[in-house]
């Protein structure tokens, strides 16, 4: 199974300033994505992070609020940019594995929570 | 389009008891993927099971046991003789299972206190 390490493990920022926030995977992934979630509330996917190409972005979300990086097959970094208290959450982020012709596996790394002040 | 649903926002039960949680889903593939996490206070999500869309087997893992029905689209999760390590946020997740396999689609996720 995958294994990901997520960095920061939390942080507490000025509201305006950007705060980066890193993923690397232990094997190589073609497929890495980026969740939040706000207070109370359930996980919702951002964007996902193509290897050698602009990330995808869900509706709702923008590049420029939340730009990606995806050098390689095992790392990524999620940036949040111009920060405002409603940007406090946890961010994760997911590989998915297969596992055989028809079975896979989600993984998630330790999340980032982050508090905007 | 795809949709969770987990019903129940909280529940509280004492220790020893049974407890089920609910999760209904909705989506047209006809080729997916349904998980189940756990989510406790510190925040990381615990992965417990994952079930494909062709395999309707129930499945028991100690006192965990999963039943997923496709005729009712649920995939309901049962924990036997609850204990207060069990208390945490449950998720239910679903996924497109022709490509974008990590894309999940995630329930509001059930609140489980466990009392001694």
């Amino acid at each position: 199974s995958a294994v990901i390490s997520q960095k920061p493990s939390r942080d507490i920022c000025q509201r305006g300033t950007s705060l980066t926030i890193q993923c690397q995977v232990d094997s190589q992934v073609t497929m890495m994505f980026w969740y939040r979630q706000q207070p109370g509330q359930s996980l919702t996917l951002i964007a996902t992070a193509n290897q050698g190409s602009e990330a995808t972005y869900e509706s709702g979300f923008v590049i420029d609020k939340f730009p990606i990086s995806r050098p390689n097959l095992t790392f990524s970094t999620l940036t949040v940019s111009n920060m405002s208290p409603e940007d406090s959450s946890i961010y994760l982020c997911s590989v998915d594995q297969r596992q055989g012709a028809r079975d896979t596996e989600a993984f998630f790394g330790q999340g980032t929570r982050l508090t905007v002040v | 389009a795809q949709k969770v649903t987990q019903a129940q926002t909280e529940i509280s039960v004492v220790e020893k008891e049974d407890v089920t949680l609910d999760c209904v889903y909705e989506t047209r593939d006809t080729t997916y993927y349904l998980f189940w996490y756990k989510q406790p206070p510190s925040g990381e999500l615990v992965f417990l099971i994952r079930r494909n869309s062709f395999d309707e087997q129930n499945e028991i893992s100690g006192r965990y046991s999963w039943n997923f029905q496709k005729s009712t689209s649920s995939f309901n999760f049962t924990i036997t003789a609850s204990q207060v390590v069990d208390s945490a946020v449950y998720f239910c997740a679903l996924s497109d299972g022709s490509s974008n396999t990590g894309k999940l689609i995630f329930g509001q996720g059930t609140t489980l206190q466990v009392k001694p």
